[in-house]
């Protein structure tokens, strides 16, 4: 079956704009995470969803990021007043619930983000 | 605070070696999952294997096998006769109760032919 879709795969912007990312996860699967990769690193937790609601958000850095899944499904991820300091790559995972602890998340290829 | 610490950042073997990758965790809870994943050069995380932390028994999958002990709090991973596709990023994490995996920050294995 279809596995985690994220678009766009590429997206370079300026420093000061607006940019959404988007991603489809697994059909069935009710549980969404997204996270931030940076050059180097590990992949670092942003925020998750069980549903439409935000489960916990506790990884977005700054009120500038802000994420929805309005009807549960397909979710975007929203950054305002881009700055450099943004660039990194966005992954989002899908897995079938939250609740059973040892569910594994499947990723997406993820958005390479430029902030110029 | 929990926390995955992946000392090596680059390892460096020869194809047919054996390869281990080591991973430490941090946490409080007693109710805990470990994870590795495999992130090849086209950048997507592939999910290896998990353990919770109540089941210490080591595990063997083909070419790979991982060792969980809970009194070193330690996660590691053994390649086998290692092969030039096994280059990647290896990445170990932790996931708590609350969902959310918390990764260390990568070895970079490269096997050469």
């Amino acid at each position: 079956g279809a596995g985690v879709s994220q678009t766009p795969s590429n997206k370079v912007t300026e420093k000061g704009k607006y940019v959404e990312l988007r991603c489809d996860p697994i059909s069935g699967h009710t549980a969404l995470y997204w996270y931030r990769q940076s050059l180097g690193q590990g992949p670092e937790f942003l925020i998750y969803f069980q549903g439409t609601g935000a489960a916990d958000d506790s990884g977005l850095p700054n009120d500038r990021f802000f994420a929805v899944r309005p009807e549960g499904s397909v979710s975007t991820l929203k950054i305002q007043r881009t700055e450099r300091g943004d660039s990194a790559v966005y992954l989002c995972a899908s897995s079938l619930s939250w609740t059973s602890g040892d569910n594994e998340q499947f990723f997406g290829p993820g958005t390479r983000l430029t902030v110029l | 605070a929990q926390k995955v610490t992946q000392a090596q950042t680059e390892i460096s073997v020869v194809e047919k070696e054996d390869v281990t990758l080591d991973c430490v965790y941090e946490t409080r809870d007693t109710t805990y999952y470990l994870f590795w994943y495999k992130q090849p050069p086209s950048g997507e995380l592939v999910f290896l294997i998990r353990r919770n932390s109540f089941d210490e028994q080591n595990e063997i999958s083909g070419r790979y096998s991982w060792n969980f002990q809970k009194s070193t709090s330690s996660f590691n991973f053994t390649i086998t006769a290692s092969q030039v596709v096994d280059s990647a990023v290896y990445f170990c994490a932790l996931r708590i109760n609350t969902g959310k995996l918390i990764f260390g920050q990568g070895t970079t294995l490269q096997v050469k032919p």
